[in-house]
């Protein structure tokens, strides 16, 4: 079983503010580093993909940065908004293994 | 438009029940896994499939088994269900290049009662 944590466990901020979570995983054996979006009701649904270390990604407010040497992966969304809120899920290496997720509510 | 189908939204069975949740995809995938999702524990996988015929067992498989007798579906098999395998299911696949990413199913919400 390979540890991948993920903090905080949840998280709420007001609509507007920007907020980052983390996920740790093993640094030996790497692939690739999985950002997932889960909304309530809904799939997890893909995110971004990393595989270089220093890998950068962006999707409109949200982005994510990647460092492999020491093991971790930051996700930040800038001016979070209401449909922002989900749980974030990492995934480490090809899909085995989820962190368990960081719960973000956006109150407005 | 990619499509993972499970088939079943919810389920409610009875301790001691054979149980079976059902997943197909439609992409050609070559993997297919099976997670279960409880609070606190994120996603935990339970089996994987990486060709027909083919299993692996992933973090917590006992008391469930898996049939791949398609490429495009994957059975999850509660042989006889308990109340501590109330959780919420969920399905994925893959294609088998390492970096791919998953696509998933929309779950499947067992109660055993």
């Amino acid at each position: 079983i390979l540890n991948v944590e993920q903090s905080p466990q949840s998280l709420h901020v007001q609509e507007g503010d920007s907020t980052n979570f983390t996920c740790s995983f093993p640094s030996s054996n790497f692939y690739a580093l999985h950002w997932y979006r889960w909304e309530t009701a809904k799939s997890p649904e893909a995110l971004f993909v990393m595989t270089l270390n220093g890998d950068e990604k962006k999707k409109g407010r949200i982005s994510a940065t990647l460092n492999t040497k020491e093991g971790y992966s930051y996700l930040y969304i800038k001016g979070s908004q209401p449909e922002d809120s989900a749980t974030y899920l990492c995934a480490f290496s090809n899909q085995f293994y989820f962190g368990t997720g960081t719960s973000l509510t956006v109150i407005p | 438009d990619v499509k993972v189908t499970q088939s079943s939204r919810y389920l409610v069975k009875r301790t001691g029940e054979k149980v079976f949740l059902e997943c197909v995809q439609d992409m050609d995938h070559e993997n297919m896994f099976w997670y279960r999702q409880d609070p606190g524990l994120g996603l935990r996988l339970i089996y994987f499939s990486y060709d027909v015929k083919m299993k692996e067992k992933g973090d917590i498989p006992e008391g469930y088994s898996v049939s791949r007798e398609k490429k495009e579906r994957f059975s999850l098999i509660l042989e006889s269900a308990s109340t501590n395998q109330t959780s919420m299911y969920l399905c994925a696949s893959s294609s088998g290049v390492l970096i791919s990413e998953a696509f998933f199913g929309q779950g499947t919400r067992l109660t055993v009662v």
